[in-house]
């Protein structure tokens, strides 16, 4: 079982829908990133939270947006998606100063209709 | 521009031999290296990190490391079924991971 946990699994959403991705870590770790993952492609950085605050935003549309209630809890807000941003979302924990890597949840697999 | 090279694969390998996958990457002040294990639709796994120059072996895993060359590379040995998938390297040059694009490995039966 993953240490980071990861919910819902599955998710499909229509263009005009309001949802939110969760995810929980119980690990101690004081990093959490939200990653965008395409068939076939490496995962791609969306957002960094360090110590429960916001430390890097990779010019992601505002039609995302991220929130970090406490240090074990990360939301991802979804509106007004388009089909495009289909795919798979990764959340992942680490501590700060990430030199033992990540761990990473299961994901969501968002499918925008 | 902070990169990691990867080459795509699909690299075949026998069941039973060595696979060998090979990363490179662009900034020379990177400190920490891994090897993430990605199955088709699942998440990445973590399988090796190495900080220093030299090997690191953790079980049928080997990490090799050469900082004066810029160049991380991990060996299967005994390769089986199971090891298909695609495999991630990363560098973290500064305070975030950077990925490779990724080195599909398909062990052949």
């Amino acid at each position: 079982d993953t240490e980071v946990t990861q919910t819902p699994k599955h998710l499909v959403m229509g263009m005009t829908n309001k949802k939110s991705l969760k995810c929980e870590q119980h690990m101690g770790h004081r990093a959490m990133y939200w990653y965008k993952q395409k068939a076939k492609k490496p995962p791609e950085l969306m957002f960094v939270y360090s110590y429960e605050k916001l430390s890097i935003n990779e010019s992601v549309p505002s039609r995302f947006s991220p929130e970090c209630p406490n240090s074990s809890l990360l939301n991802l807000h979804l509106h007004a998606l388009q089909p495009e941003d289909s795919a798979l979302y990764l959340c992942a924990s680490s501590q700060v100063g990430p030199l033992e890597g990540y761990t990473f949840g299961s994901g969501t697999r968002l499918t925008v209709v | 521009q902070k990169e990691v090279e990867q080459n795509s694969g699909p690299l075949s390998v026998p069941e039973g031999a060595i696979a060998s996958l090979n990363c490179t990457y662009s900034d020379r002040g990177s400190q920490s290296f891994f090897w993430y294990r990605q199955y088709s639709g699942k998440s990445p796994e973590l399988i090796m990190f190495i900080y220093s120059n030299g090997d690191k072996e953790d079980g049928r895993f080997t990490a090799q490391l050469n900082k004066a060359s810029q160049y991380v590379s991990l060996l299967i040995r005994d390769s089986q079924p199971s090891d298909s998938a695609t495999y991630l390297c990363a560098v973290i040059p500064d305070d975030k991971i950077i990925f490779g694009k990724g080195t599909r490995l398909h062990i052949l039966p």
